[in-house]
């Protein structure tokens, strides 16, 4: 069945360095790659989303681009603040699956200043 | 405007009690879900509907039933709360014709 798997965490980074996340997947046929972000005691938000290969998806400073190729949807932010801080998740979404997506695990985030 | 909200935020109980958790869009959305989040953040599905209809049951107790009385409503009963069922309950929405899903805050249940 279709699954994500994303780096494990707790990653900790300065205020200003570089962020990558990982996360690969596999699935049958072509699906939307979606990474949210859960900030302390919220629920759930899209952070952003891509649809097909070569997408790229961006959202405040933060970008992942859908490579079939290497079935990978990484996600990248060039200089991290403490306001991001929190635990991210990459998930999938394919056809036939009712609508479910597919949870990675979750890496938790904490940017020190 | 709260687009997905829940009742109540923290629910602390004993053992053996029968509780809800109530769950509101307003955003039109078709399809509700509800996920259980344990303390390691592993999040689970646990039912979706889609306009009244049950879509998704995963392998959840049958002490945890579903109840939408309208497409704006999803509310979930457990019965004989057992200390496993202590986690964070949310609910989503989302439009059946795509993917993206809009969380409410959570229900944090403590089973004491």
């Amino acid at each position: 069945g279709d699954s994500v798997t994303q780096m494990e965490g707790p990653v900790t980074l300065s205020e200003e360095a570089f962020l990558t996340i990982n996360c690969t997947y596999t699935a049958t046929g072509y699906p939307s790659l979606f990474w949210y972000v859960q900030y302390p005691g919220e629920g759930l938000q899209l952070l952003l989303k891509a649809t097909k290969a070569d997408d790229k998806g961006s959202n405040k400073g933060f970008e992942a681009t859908y490579r079939k190729e290497t079935t990978s949807f990484h996600l990248e932010k060039g200089s991290v603040q403490v306001s991001d801080s929190a635990v991210y998740f990459c998930a999938l979404s394919n056809a036939g699956n009712n609508r479910k997506l597919i949870w990675g695990l979750g890496t938790s985030l904490a940017v020190n200043p | 405007d709260t687009a997905v909200s829940q009742t109540p935020k923290y629910l602390v109980t004993q053992m053996g009690n029968d509780k809800s958790i109530k769950c509101e869009q307003n955003l039109g959305h078709d399809t509700m879900y509800w996920y259980k989040q344990d303390s390691k953040k592993f999040l689970k599905i646990m039912f979706s509907y889609n306009n009244k209809e049950l879509i998704i049951n995963e392998t959840v107790p049958n002490r945890f039933s579903p109840k939408s009385p309208d497409k704006a409503h999803l509310n979930l009963h457990i019965n004989s709360l057992e200390l496993g069922d202590s986690a964070v309950y949310f609910c989503a929405s989302g439009p059946f014709n795509y993917n993206e899903q809009f969380f409410g805050p959570g229900t944090r249940l403590t089973v004491l």
